[in-house]
């Protein structure tokens, strides 16, 4: 079956600082990956997705960025974090069709100081 | 993807069948109904999905209206676990949709012991 992790669970950073967090997901290839977020008391926003290595498409503009250095590696990225960065991020995957059912991760809980 | 409409709350006894309803007037041809739920400090979880007929898994019902207006999702026996936001979104099924699932507000379900 198929299972995805993400980590770390929660962070605290300060404003200004390096953010890397990290999605894998098991027992599927060529997923479809995404990065969402979800700030306080609002609905889910997608930020990046990707249809396969290297291969990454931004939905908004923003202070983040994405990688795929790997089939089942997706990375959200930021050089310097803002306040607004705060935000529980998810990492979804989903097949290869764009209608796909997308499966969770568990969330990285980010609040920036 | 077209738009949807949902009550903010319910509440529901437990042990007690839950009926959550969602209209879509706007719908199109293409377009599969998809219900998602998010528990509190996780990410959403699928729950089913369909497009004319009525389905049923192991989780939920979806009864789906003949002019696909709107749909019904039906949980049979509502447990604790089961008090979550519930979504319902529309996905085109010829994938010329985003691949974002577009979460509106939901609907806020609570049990009661």
């Amino acid at each position: 079956s198929q299972t995805i992790h993400q980590w770390p669970a929660t962070l605290v950073q300060p404003v200004g600082s390096p953010l890397s967090l990290e999605c894998t997901v098991e027992g599927t290839s060529n997923p479809n990956l995404y990065w969402y977020r979800q700030a306080a008391g609002r609905g889910l926003q997608l930020l990046f997705y990707s249809v396969g290595i290297g291969q990454i498409s931004s939905e908004v503009p923003q202070n983040l960025s994405a990688s795929r250095p790997q089939d089942r590696q997706f990375i959200l990225s930021s050089k310097k974090l803002l306040l607004s960065d705060s935000g529980f991020y998810l990492c979804a995957w989903s097949g290869g069709q764009g209608t796909d059912t997308q499966y969770f991760g568990p969330g990285t809980r980010l609040t920036v100081l | 993807d077209a738009k949807t409409t949902q009550p903010n709350s319910m509440e529901s006894n437990e042990e007690e069948p839950v009926h959550l309803p969602c209209n879509h007037s706007t719908i199109s041809g293409t377009d599969y109904i998809h219900w998602y739920r998010q528990l509190p400090s996780q990410g959403p979880e699928y729950v089913i999905h369909g497009l004319t007929s009525n389905v049923n898994n192991r989780m939920a019902s979806l009864a789906i209206a003949e002019d696909r207006k709107s749909s019904t999702l039906i949980l049979h026996r509502a447990t604790l676990r089961d008090a979550a936001v519930y979504y319902c979104i529309l996905r085109d099924r010829a994938g010329a949709g985003s691949y974002q699932l577009t979460f509106g507000k939901g609907t806020k379900l609570s049990v009661i012991p």
